[in-house]
């Protein structure tokens, strides 16, 4: 069974950072791309970013551009959103999600990590 | 980025009825088109890859079709468990891109 597992959000102020980690199991993790959703309280899904199987290709919305970094470490079948100088406008619901294989068809998605942004 | 929209943006219908959700993309984006179903407090759930195929385990009752700029997703016949807030998504072009969702209830 696939299995996504969030960790890592929180309340962080204004112009910090967080790391959020995603532990997978129930697949080849190093087979898939990954992708980060995000949703923020009441609105609708945004994707975040992209990242194909080993870690050599990636894509951001222009949202996040500059200051997000995706990464993986396939040995740990873990997948990372490095987030730095966070806006309120980042607080969101932040999802890990398994792409088909490498077609950007996303399906199977995490239970989903909060991150808050406030002072 | 490509744009999409939904309509109607919530509805309510009863039990048995055929729903149908309506999404336009900015631009045409062939069949690259999935529809996505989200239940309150859930993460969501692939239903409609590529336009028009039917996910693994999906019932049968929820179908896709269109290409190009306008498509089509339909419930056949409403059943309790479909409350949910149905989302397309386009993958043509980055940025994969969602459209604002639509709310379905029961009447």
């Amino acid at each position: 069974e696939v299995q996504l597992v969030e960790s890592g959000g929180g309340l962080v102020q204004p112009g910090g950072s967080l790391r959020l980690s995603c532990a997978a199991s129930g697949f080849t993790f190093s087979s898939y791309w990954m992708h980060w959703v995000r949703q923020a309280p009441g609105k609708g899904l945004v994707w975040v970013s992209r990242i194909n199987s080993d870690g050599s290709s990636t894509s951001y919305a222009d949202s996040v551009k500059g200051r997000f970094t995706i990464s993986r470490d396939n040995a740990k079948n873990t997948l990372y959103l490095q987030m730095n100088s966070l806006r309120a406008e980042d607080t969101a619901v932040y999802y890990c999600a398994r792409d088909r294989g490498f077609t950007m068809i996303v399906n199977y998605w995490g239970q989903g990590t909060l991150v808050t942004v406030s002072s | 980025d490509i744009q999409m929209t939904q309509s109607p943006s919530s509805l309510s219908a009863s039990v048995g009825d055929r729903v149908t959700i309506t999404c336009q993309a900015s631009q045409d984006i062939s069949n690259y088109l999935n529809w996505y179903q989200q239940k309150p407090g859930k993460a969501p759930k692939l239903l409609i890859y590529d336009a028009s195929n039917l996910e693994t385990g999906v019932p049968s009752r929820f179908s896709g079709s269109g290409s190009g700029t306008d498509f089509t997703f339909t419930i056949s016949s409403l059943q309790p468990e479909d409350i949910a807030t149905y989302y397309c998504q386009q993958y043509d072009n980055l940025p994969i891109t969602f459209g604002p969702g639509t709310k379905v209830d029961i009447k």
